[in-house]
């Protein structure tokens, strides 16, 4: 079973930061782009940043631009999102999610999705 | 990138069926047919329901189905069904700056 955990979601000042991890099982992790997408709290989703399979590239929304730090470690199954300059409205549940294919193309959907890890930025 | 534009709400009954629209530019869901949706329900993880406007994944009901014309997409629930309730949201490829971007989100609720 295809199957994504995050982790690292705490509480943090203004400023501060912090990184989360996201661990896959259950499918060849290398070969897929992954995402991170955001959800602050009552409100919509928010795409926040992509990494290719072999972490050779990143997007970033503007939103995080400058201050967050997308990467992978496959030998390891994970991927991290390095957080700095933290702000309020940073705060928001974090998922990681798979890139889609079908029939080997990737369709620009996500179809494996974490169960989220809680950042709460606060003084 | 500006969200893309979805109603808040939409309501029906049981065995109806209803359409949430997505607007978006010529620069995302006009340029592509590249628009998926997205299920969620409270407290849970997004569900891919409709990917390239109209393909359902596998597992997913043929109740659900998706069309486009020009800068909208929208997603039809047909035979309406109380587990159908949920927050939907529609999410494009966007070309400016190789991104993505998501609708508001709808609120679905069966009456």
């Amino acid at each position: 079973e295809e199957q994504l955990v995050e982790s690292g979601g705490d509480l943090v000042q203004p400023g501060g930061s912090l990184r989360l991890s996201c661990t896959a099982s259950g499918f060849t992790f290398s070969s897929y782009g992954m995402n991170w997408v955001r959800q602050a709290p009552g409100k919509g989703l928010e795409w926040v940043s992509t990494v290719t399979g072999p972490g050779t590239s990143t997007y970033y929304a503007d939103s995080v631009k400058g201050r967050f730090t997308a990467s992978r470690d496959n030998s390891k199954n994970t991927l991290y999102l390095q957080m700095d300059s933290l702000r309020a409205e940073d705060t928001a549940v974090y998922y990681c999610a798979k890139h889609f294919y079908d029939s080997s193309v990737y369709r620009y959907a996500f179809d494996i999705w974490g169960q989220g890890t809680m950042v709460t930025v606060s003084s | 990138q500006s969200a893309l534009t979805q109603p808040a709400s939409v309501s029906g009954s049981p065995g109806q069926s209803i359409t949430i629209s997505c607007t978006g530019a010529s620069s995302d869901v006009g340029n592509y047919n590249l628009v998926s949706w997205y299920q969620q329900h409270p407290g849970k993880a997004p569900k891919l329901m409709i990917y390239e406007g109209s393909k359902r994944p596998s597992g997913v009901s043929n109740r659900f189905s998706g069309s486009k014309s020009g800068n909208t997409a929208s997603l039809t629930i047909s035979g309406l069904q109380a587990e159908d309730e949920a927050d939907y949201y529609c999410f494009s490829y966007a070309r400016s700056r190789t991104s993505y971007v998501f609708g508001v989100g709808t609120k679905v609720t069966v009456l």
